[in-house]
């Protein structure tokens, strides 16, 4: 069964602008949950999707959105983005929430 | 709020045993789960404790005390390989992480 994919997996942005995000969740798993990754700060979570509603959104400014789609996958958006926005945004999908299977990350780098 | 403490780096040397603690603050506690992360990679789920007691896989071992808030994640027979970040992360209405424990395995 293939895994969890992420797209792309490296981007440089620079501040004012926008970017897309994509995960391809494991075949059969309905969850997917993003999370920002950064040294100082740790795993911080960013939202979590069921069936192509928003189950769960973390402390994150509404620059930061996302969707899923019908088939699982799923996308996240920055706007306007910040140097701060510099991160590793990790993509997870699950069957159920205390096992979460992630992708190998989108990393970020906004200039 | 949600809280999380584990200690930020761990040292051991191979064949020796480590425990990494991880104590908690939060509501709507459902348990605990443990990942890996090694430099560069994603993390990977290593264990998940709903109940009170230790659950066994192989090497590691994760142990769980609700009354206490408290649980650690204990490795074995440790290898080089192990060297990575773990970490906690308490299953809530969302996952909530620690910051991670980085555990250095030398020969």
């Amino acid at each position: 069964k293939a895994g969890v994919t992420q797209t792309p997996r490296y981007l440089i942005k620079t501040r004012g602008q926008q970017v897309t995000l994509s995960c391809s969740p494991i075949s059969g798993h309905r969850s997917v949950s993003w999370y920002q990754q950064t040294p100082g700060q740790g795993l911080q979570f960013l939202f979590e999707y069921f069936s192509e509603t928003q189950r769960n959104k973390g402390n994150f400014p509404g620059r930061f959105s996302g969707r899923q789609f019908s088939n699982s996958r799923s996308e996240m958006n920055v706007s306007t983005l910040e140097l701060g926005d510099s991160a590793l945004y990790l993509c997870a999908s699950s069957l159920n929430r205390n096992e979460q299977y992630f992708g190998p990350g989108t990393r970020l780098t906004v200039t | 709020g949600q809280s999380l403490e584990q200690p930020s780096e761990v040292t051991a040397v191979e064949g020796a045993i480590v425990q990494i603690n991880c104590t908690y603050q939060t509501s709507g506690f459902y348990g605990l789960s443990w990942y890996q992360q090694h430099d560069g990679g994603a993390p990977t789920f290593l264990s998940y404790n709903a109940l009170d007691g230790l659950e066994e896989t192989g090497r590691f071992s994760s142990f769980l005390s609700r009354s206490d808030s408290y649980g650690y994640l204990l490795l074995q027979e440790l290898q080089m390989k192990d060297s990575a970040s773990y970490f906690c992360a308490v299953v809530t209405d969302k996952l909530i992480f620690g910051t991670g424990t980085r555990l250095q395995v030398f020969p």
